[in-house]
Formats: structure tokens, sequence, C-alpha cells
């Protein structure tokens, strides 16, 4: 299988301050990464879907001008978590796919506490 | 309705027991279809692609029926490390944005 890496893995930050999560492909082309977070004992919630050289698509209540995605290059995303909130506390994974038809990979995830 | 949806479970089944999971989606368009697992406070990890013939790996069958817009997934002689939540992901048509379902959970016990 292919290997997606995160970085960081778990990250405590202070509210109001932001907070970068990069996702990489480490052995494969990603036309595509997505993000997602996970509340305790919740279903996988896309927040955003990420082409490479273009604006990601936002999912339908997921604030994007508080969400920043970059995905600069075929395998390197990153999510920005601006003003962090004790809310936004949660499990944020990435995940990347070859071509559309094909299967994602997931990155470990990063925990965020915001205190 | 919702996309994809799967009975949340627990499944609690005695090794060595045979147990399947069904995951229906509303999108007849949808392409793509795969199970995943997830381990408690893990990322999802990809079981088994499924596709229109069905396919098999090892103790793993996964079946799609367009039709009834189903997916299933079957596991035999099942082991303790098998415990986990099985997730169905469909990829819907057009756009191959993937929706999950809510996972099943299932146990293993000796």
């Amino acid at each position: 299988g292919a290997v997606v890496s995160q970085h960081p893995s778990w990250v405590i930050c202070k509210s109001g301050t932001s907070v970068k999560i990069e996702c990489r492909s480490l052995d494969f082309q990603a036309t595509t990464m997505f993000w997602y977070r996970q509340f305790p004992k919740q279903s996988l919630m896309l927040m955003a879907t990420s082409n490479e050289g273009s604006k990601a698509t936002y999912e339908q209540g997921v604030e994007k001008d508080k969400f920043l995605i970059n995905h600069a290059s075929l395998t390197l995303s990153t999510l920005t978590v601006t003003s962090a909130h004790p809310e936004d506390s949660s499990f944020y994974i990435c995940s990347a796919r070859r071509d559309p038809g094909s299967e994602q990979y997931f990155g470990p995830g990063t925990r965020l506490t915001v205190t | 309705r919702k996309e994809v949806e799967q009975d949340p479970g627990p499944f609690n089944v005695p090794e060595g027991a045979t147990v399947a999971f069904n995951c229906t989606y509303s999108n007849s368009a949808s392409q793509s279809f795969f199970w995943y697992r997830q381990d408690c406070r893990k990322e999802p990890k990809l079981l088994m692609s499924v596709y229109s013939s069905g396919n098999e790996d090892g103790r793993f069958t996964a079946q799609l029926n367009r039709a009834s817009q189903y997916i299933s997934l079957l596991i035999r002689d099942s082991k303790l490390s098998d415990s986990a939540t099985y997730l169905c992901v469909v990829n819907r048509g057009g756009s191959y944005i993937p929706t999950f379902g809510r996972g099943t959970s299932l146990i293993v016990h000796p």
C-alpha cells in the first residue's frame, strides 16, 4: 500500500493561535487530498477536498476562512486552523488518492488540543 | 435518507465465527466502493476495494449489488485481531468525493 505521513502527530496550543498540519504522500503522487476531522466515537467528517494547484472545495458548514488549505504540490497539502478555539479540538486526518476512482490512503492523524 | 448507511452494531461474535456486514448507498451513480477498518484512536486502513464481480482476500469477501445499492463484507473464521470498526466508503458518482458510513463495530471474543 501507499504511505501518507502527517505532521505533527499531536499538538497543544492556546486559544487564538494558529496551527499548521502537513500531509505528505511519500511514495506516490496524489492528485487529490482530503481533510477530515473526527470527534470521539463519531464517524469521519469530510471537511474539504484539495486538488493540486487549485482552491480547495469545502463541505457545507466548514468555514474556509478558519480552515485554510493549501495543496502546493502533488505530494503535499497543508491545513491551517486559524484562531483556534477549544471547540476545534479534534482528531484531524488527511488522506491522499492517486486518481478519482482509486482508493485513498490515510495519514496517521493529528490530535489537536486547544486550551 | 443518509448517503451511506451502516448498522453501527456492535457485533459481538466468538472466535472462529463468520460475520457479515452490509452497507447501503443512496446515489445510484456511485462508482467506487471500499471497505476500511479503523482501530480505536487510529486512522482508517484500507481493507479492500469492492468490485462488481465480487472479490476475496483471504478470510474476507466483498460483494457489490448495484441493483439493490448495497455492498457487503463477509469475514470468515474471525480472529481476536479482527475487532475494529469497519467503514464502508462510497465515491459519489461524477465528483468521486468519498462518503463514509458511520462504521460497524465488531468485537471478537475468546
